[in-house]
């Protein structure tokens, strides 16, 4: 069975500060893994996604995020917060192949960004 | 592509109203979801389709919701007899199954009950 974890429900950071939103994960098969990003009253939208290509997976709006399988994590980040960054964050596992997949979900981290 | 589609956005309705979600999926894409959202219980699957065929209902709350697929571009998920309870985010999302492109939400509908 797969899961996902996201440490701490909330983090809060100041405009231009590092953002780092922690997710670990446990597949019993190599893993697809995402990032979901949510706005206020709007669906979750794909932030990127790790599928076994590279380790280091680059995003929209400057998020990246790295695999490490030695770790079981995924954690995302961005080297300067910005505003419109506030939002909530959820890390998202799957197993890789297979004609019938679903997407086990974190339960989400919200971002604060502080001016 | 308009993406995945859901009507309406917002529902408001009585206690022991019949409430009727829609979703059309992205054109291609062969594997359909419908999640609740609620600020006490997060994300929640409630079932998921492959192909037009029910795969996993095991997160659908109880007898009072149903959802169906006709076809690969239509979905409904139904409450009948709603209750307060029931008030949230519906979400439908669809997917290419097994191509690792992750799903593609709607908008969602918020559906209250009073």
């Amino acid at each position: 069975a797969q899961s996902v974890t996201q440490l701490g429900s909330h983090v809060s950071v100041s405009e231009g500060a590092l953002v780092l939103l922690r997710c670990n994960y446990s597949s019993s098969v190599p893993p697809y893994l995402f990032w979901y990003v949510q706005y206020p009253n709007q669906g979750l939208q794909l932030l990127l996604k790790y599928t076994s290509a590279a380790t280091l997976v680059k995003g929209i709006n400057g998020f990246e995020a790295e695999f490490k399988k030695s770790e079981t994590s995924f954690h995302l980040t961005k080297p300067s917060a910005h505003m419109s960054d506030a939002a909530e964050y959820f890390c998202a596992v799957s197993d890789s192949g297979g004609s019938n997949y679903k997407l086990t979900f974190g339960k989400g981290t919200l971002l604060t960004v502080n001016p | 592509d308009a993406g995945v589609i859901q009507s309406p956005r917002h529902e408001v309705t009585e206690m022991g109203q019949e409430v009727t979600l829609r979703c059309k999926p992205i054109s291609g894409h062969n594997s359909l979801f419908w999640y609740r959202q609620t600020m006490m219980r997060g994300l929640e699957l409630l079932i998921y389709f492959n192909n037009n065929v029910p795969i996993d209902d095991s997160g659908m709350p109880e007898d009072r919701f149903s959802a169906k697929m006709p076809n690969a571009s239509f979905s409904t998920l139904k409450i009948q007899p709603s209750e307060p309870r029931d008030s949230a985010v519906y979400f439908c999302a669809s997917s290419l199954a097994g191509t690792g492109h992750g799903y593609t939400f709607g908008s969602g509908t918020r559906l209250t009950v009073v």
